[in-house]
């Protein structure tokens, strides 16, 4: 079955710094993929997707994520974190199988230390 | 503006009551999606429903059923709520094809927080 592994729980980078959070799928065939943040007592939000063309996407805030298919992987990356960026964030793909369903990994809880 | 609403925000029950979670989209999307979060596990699929009158298991159905009777509306039923239901509970639509579409995303509701003592 279709999963989704997110690297670790908890991340914490200084303000300024670079943001890297992990997202690994397991498929043979590539689904397609999403980024979404939740804020305190909020619903989710999409940060970028990925379906077809470019591996390189880049999303909302500043952040953008590539799709590495010999490494079935789907980071997410933003160059200098911002306090306002603590939040958690959620890798999830979509099976090509099953367009309507999506699945999402543990989630990361971003931290941004002043 | 696309709204997913959930009706109660926080809900505290006791263990054995019928519980309904209500969920109201406003943009006739043919897809709707009940989730539920806790923490560590993220956002596991309960069940979903690509039409009127149709539902499909996620993941996670055991101790829950749904109805969706009209397009816009998609409830959670938990027949006899136990204290390990206790977890928030997020509502979600998508138009059909869902969200890998260009323009298509998946909506959620600001979620339900329940409890059950």
């Amino acid at each position: 079955a279709q999963s989704v592994t997110q690297l670790g729980s908890h991340v914490s980078v200084s303000e300024g710094a670079l943001v890297l959070l992990r997202c690994n799928y397991s498929s043979s065939v590539p689904p397609y993929l999403f980024w979404y943040v939740q804020y305190p007592n909020q619903g989710l939000q999409l940060l970028l997707k990925y379906t077809t063309g470019a591996t390189l996407v880049k999303g909302i805030n500043g952040f953008e994520a590539e799709f590495k298919k010999s490494e079935t992987s789907f980071h997410l990356t933003k160059p200098s974190a911002h306090m306002s960026d603590a939040a958690e964030y959620f890798c999830a793909v979509t099976p090509q199988s099953s367009a309507s369903k999506i699945i999402f990994g543990s989630g990361t809880r971003l931290s941004i230390r002043p | 503006d696309v709204k997913v609403t959930q009706s109660s925000r926080y809900l505290v029950k006791r263990t054995g009551e019928k519980v309904f979670l209500e969920c109201v989209q406003d943009m006739d999307h043919e897809n709707m999606f009940w989730y539920r979060q806790d923490p560590g596990l993220g956002l596991r699929l309960i069940y979903f429903s690509y039409d009127v009158k149709m539902k499909e298991k996620g993941d996670i159905p055991e101790g829950y059923s749904v109805s969706r009777e009209k397009k816009e509306r998609f409830s959670l039923i938990l027949e006899s709520a136990s204290t390990n239901q206790t977890s928030m509970y997020l509502c979600a639509s998508t138009p059909r094809g869902g969200a890998i579409f260009s323009g298509n995303t998946i909506y959620f509701g600001e979620g339900s927080w329940l409890t059950v003592v």
